[in-house]
Formats: structure tokens, sequence, C-alpha cells
């Protein structure tokens, strides 16, 4: 299977600041990389498909990139909302994988 | 609107197994493949397998071979998970998805349910 890294693994930050998550894979998936946010006893939601397209209602303030290995999530602008946990998943395999998540939090 | 509804909580001995529902409205039931996630408390994302509502094939996280099953009712849009010889350890909240893509070229879960818990216990 291709194993999923994120990192950090928790992560404090305050509203208004930019934020990076990085995603690496085992091997090289090209751009089948997606990215979710899940809060709190809620299911995930899907923010970033294809390394870096925006999934339509998802604000601008989130972006994606990356291809082969290695992926960024940023958050441009932190708000409120925003902090909750997020995971990378690799659809490049037909065994598909998580990454182990993201936790954001507020300092 | 395009929603997920999964059955309620359940709560299983050890060995035993449980069949969880996950029925699918606003969209066309047979479009979309169904994924099924799961998740233990406080723990990541765990993709379990892969359903076509259409042709009813499967695809299984080899973690689970042996032990799920996917099936559906395209009568009443519902895709079902089984998992058997439940232990302990499969205690977890387990998610349906629905699996879209762009050209049938990127892959990903847009649409999902808001889960059922599990609980195996004595």
């Amino acid at each position: 299977d291709i194993q999923m890294t994120q990192s950090p693994s928790s992560l404090s930050a305050s509203v208004g600041d930019r934020v990076t998550i990085t995603c690496r894979a085992s091997q090289s998936i090209s751009r089948y990389l997606n990215w979710y946010q899940q809060k709190p006893g809620k299911a995930p939601k899907l923010l970033i498909y294809a390394a870096s397209s925006l999934q339509s209602g998802v604000p601008s303030r989130f972006s994606g990139s990356g291809s082969g290995t290695d992926f960024t999530l940023t958050i441009s602008s932190l708000q409120p909302e925003d902090f909750a946990a997020y995971s990378c998943q690799q659809s490049s395999s037909i065994q598909i994988t998580f990454g182990q998540g993201t936790r954001l939090e507020i300092k | 609107q395009v929603q997920l509804v999964q059955s309620g909580a359940e709560v299983k001995k050890p060995g035993a197994s449980v069949k969880v529902s996950c029925k699918a409205s606003g969209y066309t039931f047979t479009s979309y493949d169904i994924n099924w996630v799961r998740q233990a408390t406080g723990q990541g994302l765990e993709w379990m397998g892969w359903m076509n509502p259409n042709s009813g094939n499967t695809g299984y996280a080899q973690k689970f071979q042996g032990r799920v099953a996917m099936t559906r009712n395209t009568s009443i849009s519902t895709a079902y998970m089984e998992l058997s010889s439940l232990r302990s350890e499969d205690t977890a909240l387990y998610y349906c998805a629905r699996l879209s893509h762009r050209d049938y070229y990127y892959y990903y879960m847009d649409v999902w349910g808001k889960g059922t818990t599990v609980t195996v216990s004595s």
C-alpha cells in the first residue's frame, strides 16, 4: 500500500495566520491527492481534489499544490471556522489510503 | 439535495456481524461508486473498500478481505456494508461516501454520510 505521511501531526496557530500542512507519499502518486477537513463530530468535507483543484463552495483561502510525492495544503489567512483536523488521501492506487491527519488548534 | 443517510448506531458482541446501510438521494444512485471509511475515536480515517452500485463490483482493502461485504439494493438506492467476526478493535464510526471524478481521471469523495457508530463489546 502507498503510505501517506502528514506533518505536523498537530499545529497551533492564530486567526489571520498563514498555515501550511504537508503530505508525503511513499511513492509517486502524480496529482492523485485530495484534502479533507473534519470538525469534531462531523463527517469529512472535501476541500481540494487533484492536488490543487478547489471543490465548489470552498473558500479561496484554501489552496493545494504539489505532485509526485510531496504535497501541501495552505490556508492563507486562518478564520475561526478553520480550526479542525485535515487529512490527505491518495487515489493513485486502487487501495486508497489516508494520511494520519493534522489537528489545527487555536493558539 | 444530494445526501447519504446512514442507519443508526449498533452495539455488537465480539464474533458477531454488523450490517450498516447508506441510502442515497438527490442523484442517480447507480452513477457513482460508494466507498466505506471508518474512524476509531481519536484516530485517522481508514478506507475499507468500494462498491459500484450499477454492476455490484467491489474492491476491498487488504486488511478487511474475507471479513467485509459491500452490497446494494438499487430499487431503494441503498448501499450496505457488512463486517463479520467483529472484535473490539472494530469499534469505530463508519462512513459511506460517494466517489466522484473529474474526467474519469481524478477521483475523490465529495458527499459523505453522517456516520454510524458501531460498538463491539462483550
